[in-house]
């Protein structure tokens, strides 16, 4: 069945450094991507989606593009603050059909 | 808007003893879905509503669990006995249009359950 496959984490950096975490998905179909954040306390909130091949979703300086040849929709920041501190799903939704992945834990120290 | 209403946010039980969990999606989200969050592990969907019907409930453990969702509106979710395993945080998430493959699902703040 479909599948989503993220980077284990936790990922620990430094304000203002680069971040990527992983996805990649296993579907029959073509699904719709979606990143999901978890900050502390509080229920998961979409961050941002792409819903066909080459799509780049974008939203509070993050991006990810769905890639259909690599089966891929990496979560990429280019300069991380403190408050990006939460937990990160990758999720697919293909017809009804929502799955997520396990989540990676982000810590940005200052 | 009021975002999804969930309660209560924290239970702590017994096992073999029963536990039941409220929730209230936003206003006229027609699909209403329960999930399952294992610590450390990805949401995992137990039961999805379309209206009063159900859609999925292929993961929902039937011998233990049991969902409801009367007039289309809110929803109890049941678990009867508890298990050890069972411990999880319960979240509950509804979408406005069922068949909108690309739209996002709006999450509750979770119940975290501990079986003692």
């Amino acid at each position: 069945g479909d599948s989503v496959t993220q980077m284990e984490g936790p990922v620990t950096l430094s304000e203002e450094a680069f971040l990527t975490i992983n996805c990649t998905y296993t579907a029959t179909g073509y699904p719709s991507l979606f990143w999901y954040v978890q900050y502390p306390g509080e229920g998961l909130q979409l961050l941002l989606k792409a819903t066909k091949a080459d799509d780049k979703g974008s939203n509070k300086g993050f991006e990810a593009t769905y890639r259909k040849e690599t089966t891929s929709f990496h979560l990429e920041k280019g300069s991380v603050q403190v408050s990006d501190s939460a937990v990160y799903f990758c999720a697919l939704r293909q017809n009804n059909d929502m799955r997520f992945g396990a989540g990676t834990r982000l810590t940005v120290k200052p | 808007e009021a975002g999804v209403a969930q309660s209560p946010r924290y239970k702590i039980i017994e096992k073999r003893q029963s536990v039941a969990f409220w929730c209230n999606p936003i206003s006229g989200h027609a699909t209403l879905y329960w999930y399952q969050q294992i610590l450390g592990q990805g949401p995992k969907l137990l039961i999805q509503f379309q209206n009063n019907g159900v859609v999925d409930d292929s993961q929902l453990p039937k011998d233990r669990f049991s969902a409801e969702r009367l007039k289309g509106v809110d929803s109890t979710l049941k678990i009867q006995p508890a298990k050890l395993e069972d411990s999880a945080v319960y979240l509950c998430a509804s979408s406005l249009d069922p068949a909108a493959t690309n739209e996002k699902l709006f999450f509750g703040s979770g119940t975290q359950l501990s079986v003692l």
